[in-house]
């Protein structure tokens, strides 16, 4: 089964504009991670926060993490036409060690 | 040039054939994994390995296998058992609680 879910399901926005991306997911984890997905080609990894974190920067991209309520959310802000692509979620439960996606986000950004 | 490598890239497969996808990675990883990802949907995990001869079932193992011979080998066969296995598979490596580093992707048509 997905271990996270992400929301909302596509986005649509104009460049310039900050698109939020949020995401839910079901076990303890250790960390999550946020990847990109241009059409047809590998994922490319974004940024990862530790379990005992609860924000973090790179660039353009702002991640938060809430424990409690199992929950992240994935903030790209002053967008840009090369922004567009799918954007997923993934989480490692602490029992198991694997690695699991959600169903994504696509998101367009138009000129 | 460090990284993982997906081949082929496009594969087709005749019905009641076993096809074997391989990945290879030169990054030192002890995780491996292989995902299924069907137009417009999410990531779903196949097998994932943490190390040399050993394996897990990922969410949607039937009709797949998986051999961890050498730490920088994770081949995947899809068997005839595998109903529909017209998708593109993704392979991925990493180390305990980091990035994951993605393979280029086979797209595997049943034809």
């Amino acid at each position: 089964s997905q271990q996270g879910e992400e929301d909302p399901q596509a986005l649509s926005i104009q460049e310039g504009e900050n698109a939020t991306m949020n995401c839910s997911y079901k076990t303890s984890i250790n960390n999550l991670q946020w990847y990109r997905q241009n059409s047809g080609r590998g994922l490319v990894h974004l940024i990862l926060i530790r379990s005992n974190e609860r924000e973090k920067h790179s660039g353009r991209l702002r991640v938060t993490l809430d424990t409690s309520k199992k929950s992240s959310s994935l903030l790209i802000t002053a967008s840009r036409a090369a922004d567009t692509a799918s954007y997923f979620c993934a989480t490692d439960a602490r029992t198991d060690n694997d690695m699991r996606f959600g169903a994504g986000t696509r998101l367009t950004v138009k000129p | 040039d460090g990284g993982i490598t997906q081949s082929p890239k496009y594969l087709f497969r005749k019905e009641g054939q076993n096809v074997t996808l391989s990945c290879e990675q030169n990054l030192n990883h002890d995780a491996m994994y292989w995902y299924r990802q069907d137009p417009g949907q999410g990531l779903r995990l196949i097998y994932y390995s943490q190390i040399v001869n050993d394996f897990q079932k990922g969410d949607i193992a039937e009709g797949y296998s998986v051999s961890r011979e050498k730490k920088e080998s994770f081949p995947l066969t899809v068997t005839s058992a595998q109903k529909n296995p017209t998708a593109f598979y993704l392979c991925a490596s990493s180390t305990a609680n980091t990035e994951a580093f993605f393979g280029q992707g086979t797209r595997l048509t049943v034809v």
